[in-house]
């Protein structure tokens, strides 16, 4: 198993571009997540998915879409860049609403 | 509300000595979980152990091990025998629900060789 994949590493944009973060995992994982991680801080949850067509809002979801059409894969798309949303991105999975499991992060710097 | 207080920023020790994390947290719940992250420079985040709160016992896993006391709401790590590759931030994390993981500040732990 690959785990929870994430797509790009790295990428810079420039305001008001748009772009799609994408996150797969391989376990058949009902729970999908994803987070921000601002320098020096702890994770905030944009949004989450528990299972195939649902979605729901987290602590942080203004700028933020998602879409959740298969059990794999749940992308995050960014609308109108801003500058704020220079984060650190993290897709998380887990299937018992108990342990998480993390993909490796995107870097996302927005110029 | 739901908090997680992580009050050390950084900690630094030398390799082989002990360590202990601190970490408080606030929740009016009854049933959650309790993890503690670490994140290399890697930024991978590694879970480290895990406590359900129903259970007295603290956890354990090989050179980790938690202090947990409930009615306190403390949960604290201690790192054993500690490794230069257990430098990184440490992340204490509340799970309450189906979606809602709340992490501490964190604590950078930098093991000196």
């Amino acid at each position: 198993n690959a785990g929870v994949t994430q797509t790009p590493k790295f990428r810079i944009l420039k305001i008001g571009q748009s772009m799609t973060l994408q996150c797969t995992q391989d376990m058949n994982h009902n729970y999908m997540y994803w987070y921000r991680q601002d320098p020096g801080m702890g994770l905030k949850l944009i949004y989450y998915s528990v299972g195939a067509g649902i979605t729901d809002k987290g602590e942080v979801p203004n700028g933020y879409n998602v879409s959740r059409s298969t059990t794999e894969d749940f992308p995050l798309r960014l609308e109108l860049a801003a500058p704020s949303q220079t984060s650190v991105y993290f897709c998380a999975s887990t299937p018992n609403q108990e342990t998480q499991y993390f993909g490796p992060g995107t870097r996302l710097l927005v110029l | 509300a739901q908090t997680v207080t992580q009050s050390q920023p950084e900690m630094s020790v030398q390799e082989a000595e002990t360590v202990t994390l601190s970490c408080t947290y606030d929740t009016s719940e009854s049933n959650y979980y309790l993890f503690w992250y670490k994140q290399p420079p890697s930024r991978q985040m590694i879970l480290v152990i895990r406590q359900e709160a129903y259970k007295q016992q603290n956890a354990t896993e090989n050179r980790f091990s938690v202090n947990f006391q409930k009615a306190a709401k403390s949960f604290s790590l201690k790192i054993s025998d500690s490794q230069l590759g257990d430098t990184a931030m440490y992340f204490c994390v509340l799970l309450q629900g189906a979606q809602k993981l709340v992490f501490g500040q964190g604590t950078r732990l930098t093991i000196n060789p």
